[in-house]
């Protein structure tokens, strides 16, 4: 039951450059949230987005939602090589349903 | 610390050989679950629990089994592996269900069946 969708699938920039990854989905949703995955390891959460929301930062995070489009962004400004993990997002069609978490993107920030 | 514990990290079996991932939490969380990882399908949940004695399957139940007896801990058992179970393993945990709460996942089980 694949919700989310991320593009790129793959992302290489340079450090100090800014980061802009994509999530599509299809039914209406609850909320979006975002996880990172460093490789290896389990994923850690981002940060979460309501329906009602449009726009929220978290340090260099800044996450955007449009309802109408189905479609969320996740901007990572002045990346560092830490920023090199692969980025998912996940979502809920109901307060109740279990979170659906699309394939990633995979980000590669260069030094 | 709170933290999503998993044992075995890594673990190289047979066919047919009955194994158990275990998974704790120290966080006092109600909801649990397990995923399983593989290259181009991205995340899939197998089964989750929402509380003690309460659990339910996901999208990839077959071939597993689990159980909630205390709050804490959720194992996955695999009662007789087969070759296409291969795959990275993530417990995660959250406050509850209600899909508004931030998961928070153990650090993996590489499983191999031979």
């Amino acid at each position: 039951s694949q919700q989310g969708e991320e593009d790129p699938q793959a992302l290489s920039i340079q450090e100090g450059e800014n980061a802009t990854m994509n999530c599509s989905y299809k039914t209406s949703i609850n909320n979006l949230q975002w996880y990172r995955q460093n490789s290896g390891r389990g994923l850690v959460h981002l940060i979460l987005i309501r329906s009602n929301e449009r726009e929220k930062h978290s340090g260099r995070l800044r996450v955007t939602l449009d309802t109408s489009k189905k479609s969320s962004s996740l901007l990572i400004t002045a990346s560092r090589a830490a920023d090199t993990a692969s980025y998912f997002c996940a979502t809920a069609n109901s307060g109740n349903t279990p979170l659906v978490f699309g394939k990633g993107t995979r980000l590669s920030v260069i030094a | 610390e709170a933290q999503v514990t998993q044992n075995p990290r890594y673990l190289i079996t047979v066919t047919g050989k009955k194994l158990t991932v275990t998974c704790s939490q120290n966080m006092n969380h109600e909801y649990m679950s397990w995923y399983r990882q593989d290259p181009g399908l991205g995340l899939r949940q197998i089964y989750y629990s929402m509380n003690v004695e309460v659990t339910d399957k996901g999208d990839v139940p077959e071939g597993y089994k689990v159980s909630r007896k205390e709050k804490r801990n959720f194992p996955l058992i695999l009662e007789s592996p087969s070759p296409n179970q291969t795959s990275l393993y993530f417990c995660a945990s959250s406050l509850s269900k209600m899909s508004n709460q931030p998961q928070h996942f153990g650090d993996g089980t590489r499983l191999s069946i031979l």
